[in-house]
């Protein structure tokens, strides 16, 4: 079954360095695609970045990249010079064909930026 | 804005009572897929429609119901509502579940924040 895990249930960077999120997955398939949604405090759920497992190279987007370590069923978020504003719940998610139709979700982890 | 619209965006409520949420999904998405978030259980999918049909289900308990109308917007009906059902209630749209899979990013409303006392 497939299975979403992220370990760090809180974690704590000083503004402008670069934290890195982990997520780690399970799943039989070949073919899936990985997410990571950030949650602030007012609640809704912000799409950051994706990653397919044909992709040959690691995702970015801006201030975001994912490190995507294939064969260690990881995919991590990487946040560079982080930001006042980063700090919230942020979410790692699958879609394989076992769940083809809906996005499992991990239990997420709390990142709090210290100015 | 991610384009999801989702009314209320709080509701308080006593036990027992029955609510209706809704969710209009982004222009052109046929997608609709709805979620429960609480502290206890995280991030829950409940059901998904899809141009107006039931294409998947989760955890979703059988006092709840969902439908999707032809103009694509979708309704969550919750009734016998329990202390237990007090959660964040999500609504999320994408295009066609088929094309680009599984790269198909879903987006998110701003959610509806039940609350059953």
């Amino acid at each position: 079954a497939q299975k979403i895990t992220q370990t760090q249930p809180g974690m704590f960077v000083q503004e402008k360095e670069a934290v890195t999120l982990d997520c780690t997955y399970d799943t039989s398939d070949q073919s899936y695609g990985l997410f990571w949604y950030k949650q602030p405090s007012s609640g809704e759920m912000i799409f950051l970045i994706y990653q397919g497992s044909y992709d040959e190279q690691n995702a970015t987007e801006g201030r975001y990249s994912l490190n995507f370590q294939k064969a260690r069923k990881s995919a991590n978020l990487v946040i560079s010079a982080s930001q006042l504003g980063d700090s919230a719940m942020y979410f790692c998610a699958m879609r394989d064909s076992s769940s083809y139709d809906k996005v499992i979700f991990g239990p997420g982890t709390s990142l709090s930026v210290i100015p | 804005d991610s384009g999801v619209t989702q009314t209320p965006k709080h509701l308080i409520t006593a036990t027992g009572q029955r609510v209706t949420l809704r969710c209009s999904p982004r222009s052109g998405d046929l997608s609709v897929y709805w979620y429960q978030q609480s502290l206890d259980q995280g991030l829950q999918f409940l059901i998904q429609y899809y141009n107006g049909e039931e294409r998947a289900k989760g955890n979703i308990l059988e006092r709840f119901s969902a439908q999707q109308f032809p103009d694509l917007h979708s309704e969550l009906n919750l009734s016998s509502l329990e202390l237990g059902d007090s959660a964040l209630y999500f609504c999320a749209s994408s295009v066609v579940p088929l094309a680009g899979w599984p790269r198909e990013t879903q987006y998110f409303g701003p959610g509806t924040r039940l609350l059953v006392l």
